[in-house]
C-alpha cells in the first residue's frame, strides 16, 4: 500500500516567517507534486519534480520553492509566508509519468498564516 | 491554458443515485479521472476512463464520456452516506500533468 505522509496536519505561522512544508513516500516513486486547494479553486499545482534534485513550475510557483535531495522527500518551502498562502497545501506521488500512472495523496496540511 | 469545471454542490437522498457533472477544454486529453476527498483527508482515485471509451462501469460507479462536447459525469448508483465527500474530475492532456475542476461537494441526506 502506498503510503504519503506530510509532517504536519495542521500549521500556524506569522506573516513574514519561513515555513517548511515537508513529504514522504514510501514506494520509490520517482515523481512528487505539491498542490494547493482552495475552495471554489479546486487544486492548484506549485511545483512537481520527476527526479531527484531536479523541480518544475506548476501553474502557481510565485512565493514558493522546492527541494528534492532525497526520493523519498519533497520539501515545500514558503520564504517568507502571507497572508494570501492561507490554505490547504496537498503531497502526492506517482511511480512514472505515463496516463494509467496514479498520483496518490497524503492527508494534507492546513497552513493558517497570520 | 487547460480549464476544468463543475457545480460546487449537489445533494441528494439516500438510496437515490447521484450524478456530478464536468466539463473540460483540452481536446488533448488522454485519460480522464474521479477523485475523492473525505473530511480531513486527502484525495483518493475512484476510477479513471481511457478518452477512446465513453463508458466505464465499476460497481455503483458509471462514468460517461462525451468527447465531442467534452463532458464527464459520474453517476453514483445507491447513494450512501458514506458517499458524502468532495468529488474531483481531472484530466490528463499532452504535457501529462493532471488538471483538476472545482470539486463537487455531494450532500447526502436521509
Amino acid at each position: 500500500d502506498v503510503k504519503v505522509t506530510q509532517s504536519s496536519r495542521y500549521l500556524v505561522k506569522r506573516t513574514g516567517e519561513k515555513v517548511f512544508l515537508e513529504c514522504v513516500q514510501d514506494m520509490d516513486h520517482e515523481n512528487m507534486f505539491w498542490y494547493r486547494q482552495d475552495p471554489g479553486l479546486g487544486l492548484r499545482l506549485i511545483y512537481f519534480s520527476y527526479d531527484v534534485k531536479m523541480k518544475e513550475k506548476g501553474d502557481i510557483p510565485e512565493g514558493y520553492s522546492v527541494s528534492r535531495e532525497k526520493k523519498e522527500r519533497f520539501s515545500l518551502i514558503l520564504e517568507s509566508a502571507s497572508t494570501n498562502q492561507t490554505s490547504m497545501y496537498l503531497c502526492a506521488s506517482s511511480l512514472g509519468r505515463g496516463p494509467t500512472d496514479t498520483q496518490y495523496f497524503g492527508p494534507g496540511t492546513r497552513l493558517t498564516v497570520l | 491554458g487547460e480549464d476544468v469545471e463543475q457545480s460546487l454542490f449537489l445533494s441528494v437522498r439516500e438510496g437515490d443515485s447521484s450524478v456530478i457533472n464536468c466539463t473540460y477544454t483540452d481536446s488533448s486529453s488522454t485519460y480522464l479521472y474521479w477523485y475523492k476527498q473525505e473530511p480531513g483527508a486527502g484525495l483518493q482515485l475512484l476510477t479513471y476512463i481511457f478518452s477512446n471509451m465513453d463508458m466505464k462501469q465499476d460497481q455503483r460507479l458509471t462514468v460517461l464520456l462525451n468527447k465531442k462536447d467534452k463532458h464527464l459525469s459520474l453517476r453514483i448508483a445507491d447513494t450512501q452516506t458514506g458517499d458524502s465527500a468532495i468529488y474531483f474530475c481531472a484530466e490528463k492532456g499532452g504535457g501529462n500533468k493532471l488538471t483538476f475542476g472545482t470539486g463537487t461537494q455531494l450532500k447526502v441526506e436521509l
